[in-house]
């Protein structure tokens, strides 16, 4: 069966710090990867997706960048995190090009001081 | 712009009731929309999809309509028992083909024994 790990639980990084996080899916090839942050009050928003290795898509202008280095590993990083970097964020995967469910991991609360 | 709403208030019902959901969306021509259960700290877990073709999708005590003169969807829990208490996620696709999905804030169901 297939899983989605993400690490770690929880973050706390002072401001202008770098990060990464990682998310790594098993069981499974070529999935759709994606990228979520949902902040307090806010509902759950897409950073970034990607399609294949290498193939990287963003959809807010934004401090973040990601990567898929390999074909089920996908990271979210950043150079200097700002305070409104800080947030709840969620790997996701999903297979094909039809409307399949997303499959979440259980994110990352990163707090960013 | 484009926006999906969903009730901001809790909803507090007794167990054993039904609980009733909405999801409306405006400036959206959806192609289906799916429904999330998400636990505090955890990530969504896919609930039920439904296409626009589509008017009601049953599983098990779950049950989804899709009206889309309405531009609305009814996500109905039946028999709801105090371990269905969690915030309930719509998202919306706008095509059949590779589409990412948009989520709305969601709505809190909390059932009391």
């Amino acid at each position: 069966s297939q899983t989605i790990h993400q690490w770690p639980a929880t973050l706390v990084q002072p401001v202008g710090s770098p990060l990464s996080l990682e998310c790594t899916v098993e069981g499974t090839s070529n999935p759709n990867l994606y990228w979520y942050r949902q902040a307090a009050g806010r509902g759950l928003q897409l950073l970034f997706y990607s399609v294949g290795i290498g193939q990287i898509s963003s959809e807010v202008p934004q401090n973040l960048s990601a990567s898929r280095p390999q074909d089920r590993q996908f990271i979210l990083s950043s150079k200097k995190l700002l305070l409104s970097d800080s947030g709840f964020y969620l790997c996701a995967w999903s297979l094909g090009q039809g409307p399949s469910p997303l499959h979440f991991g259980n994110g990352t609360r990163l707090t960013v001081t | 712009s484009q926006k999906i709403e969903q009730n901001s208030e809790a909803l507090n019902i007794q167990e054993g009731k039904t609980a009733t959901l909405t999801c409306n969306y405006t400036n959206y021509s959806p192609a289906y929309l799916q429904w999330y259960r998400q636990d505090p700290g955890r990530g969504p877990v896919f609930l039920l999809l439904i296409r626009e073709n589509e008017k009601e999708k049953r599983k098990e005590r779950l049950k989804v309509t899709f009206d889309t003169t309405l531009k609305q969807s009814l996500f109905h829990i039946t028999a709801s028992q105090p371990a269905d208490s969690a915030t309930y996620l719509c998202a919306l696709s706008l095509n059949s083909g590779y589409s990412t999905l948009t989520f709305g804030k969601g709505t809190m169901l909390l059932v009391s024994p």
